[in-house]
């Protein structure tokens, strides 16, 4: 199983800051990765599939980076709206979809 | 835009099935495939599985033994049922659909809110 590692645990800036967030895979998946927004009680919203790549709507203040096993996603300038729980997930090794453990953003 | 929403009970005894429907609107089921995710308090999401709208069926093998899935085209929603429920199958369960570029991404575009379930006697 392919296991992601998310770093930090949590993330505490203020509003205007910029949010580097880390995920590390065990082994390499190429460039198959994808970031999600997850706010209290929502259902998470996908941000940034195939690691580069925004979803549909998706403003341009979020960025995500990596190929092999090492992965990044950057948020420019937070937003109020932006202080949430952000996953990565994998599907290089499909079916066996795995997801990372997250990274909160809190306000400082 | 497409919406799910999640439905079934919120308390499962030990040992007894789950079973969890999530209805698909603003949207068709066909030509999409649909997945079930959970994520236990505090922890990470676990993939569960997928089934396809022709009914076709990918499971986690982790949960491979204990896992059905199946899908009504002309309710437009998809189905999960999981036997033998335990403790450590506490966990808030969302329905989501598999993103397609021309063919099947597999990455998560909707999802439904999620239902928690708790396994308790």
């Amino acid at each position: 199983e392919f296991v992601l590692t998310q770093s930090p645990a949590t993330l505490s800036l203020s509003p205007g800051e910029r949010a580097t967030l880390s995920c590390r895979a065990s082994q390499s998946v190429n460039n198959y990765l994808a970031w999600y927004q997850q706010k209290p009680g929502q259902a998470p919203r996908l941000l940034i599939y195939d690691a580069s790549n925004r979803a549909p709507d998706i403003p341009a203040r979020f960025s995500g980076s990596g190929s092999g096993t090492d992965f990044t996603l950057t948020i420019s300038s937070l937003e109020p709206e932006d202080f949430a729980v952000y996953y990565c997930q994998q599907r290089s090794d499909w079916p066996l979809l795995t997801f990372g453990g997250g990274t909160k953003v809190e306000i400082k | 835009q497409v919406q799910l929403q999640e439905s079934g009970p919120g308390l499962v005894k030990p040992a007894e099935t789950l079973s969890l429907t999530c209805s698909v609107s603003r949207g068709s089921i066909s030509n999409y495939y649909w997945s079930w995710i959970r994520q236990p308090p505090g922890r990470g999401m676990q993939w569960i599985g997928f089934i396809y709208y022709t009914g076709r069926t990918n499971y986690n093998p982790s949960l491979k033994s204990r896992v059905s899935m199946s899908v009504d085209t002309s309710k437009n929603q998809f189905s999960l049922k999981l036997n033998s429920m335990t403790a450590a199958d506490t966990a808030v369960y969302h329905c989501a659909r598999v993103m397609t570029y021309g063919y099947p991404a597999w990455y998560f575009d909707y999802w439904g809110q999620g239902i928690p379930v708790s396994v308790s006697s």
